[in-house]
């Protein structure tokens, strides 16, 4: 067990609807990290935030959007959603903004958009 | 457009073998190079990372070796298991962007064979 904690672990639903995946960092942990897992992509960085604050942003959408809350927890917003949006969406936290050594990753929330 | 690339796509080794995963890159201001092990329905973890100021790096049946010339990093595991059966993913970033925003390498699904 990483210690981080995703919720929900699964979810169906319809094209064009939002939804919001929640995540818990480590106890401690100030950076949060999301991650897309697909099986055309590969595991593709979307954005980090520490403290609150965003600190590194990647291929995120436009329709997708996230932040962090004073108490550590994250969501991802993903909105206007299309079947190619189905995928495994990682957390990851870490103690430090830049990531520091050690990474680590939820069991993931599975998304699937039809 | 990948960053990061790695072979083989799969593998397959007996028990006692040696497993070995080849990674290369282009982008030459990465200086931050792990290694994540994925199991099916689990988040990927750290298994061994590695700076570019060193050319090797050992933790157990787990090696990495590094070819900064090249621009080539590479996973040897010694006296494979069952137990090591998962896909093993390759990595790179740099502490300029934020070490946690990883470039991943389509992964390689290893299986070991009694």
């Amino acid at each position: 067990d990483s210690g981080v904690t995703q919720t929900p672990k699964h979810l169906i639903t319809a094209t064009g609807q939002r939804v919001t995946l929640r995540c818990s960092p480590r106890s401690g942990d100030l950076s949060v990290y999301w991650y897309q897992q697909s099986l055309d992509q590969g595991l593709q960085f979307l954005i980090q935030y520490y403290n609150g604050e965003e600190r590194a942003k990647g291929n995120i959408l436009e329709r997708f959007s996230a932040q962090q809350f004073p108490d550590l927890h994250s969501e991802l917003n993903l909105s206007s959603l299309e079947l190619g949006d189905s995928a495994l969406y990682f957390c990851a936290s870490s103690a430090h903004s830049n990531g520091g050594n050690t990474i680590y990753f939820g069991e993931g929330s599975w998304l699937t958009v039809v | 457009q990948q960053q990061v690339k790695q072979s083989p796509q799969s593998l397959i080794v007996q028990k006692g073998g040696i497993s070995i995963i080849n990674c290369a890159y282009e982008n030459t201001a990465f200086d931050y190079f792990p290694w994540y092990q994925q199991f099916p329905g689990k988040g990927p973890a750290l298994l061994i990372a590695i700076r570019p100021d060193v050319s090797e790096k050992k933790e157990g049946r787990f090696t990495i070796s590094f070819n900064k010339s090249a621009k080539q990093f590479s996973l040897h595991i010694m006296d494979s298991q069952p137990g090591d059966s998962a896909t093993y993913f390759c990595a790179a970033s740099k502490a300029t962007d934020s070490w946690g925003k990883l470039q991943f390498g389509a992964g390689t699904q290893v299986v070991v064979t009694p």
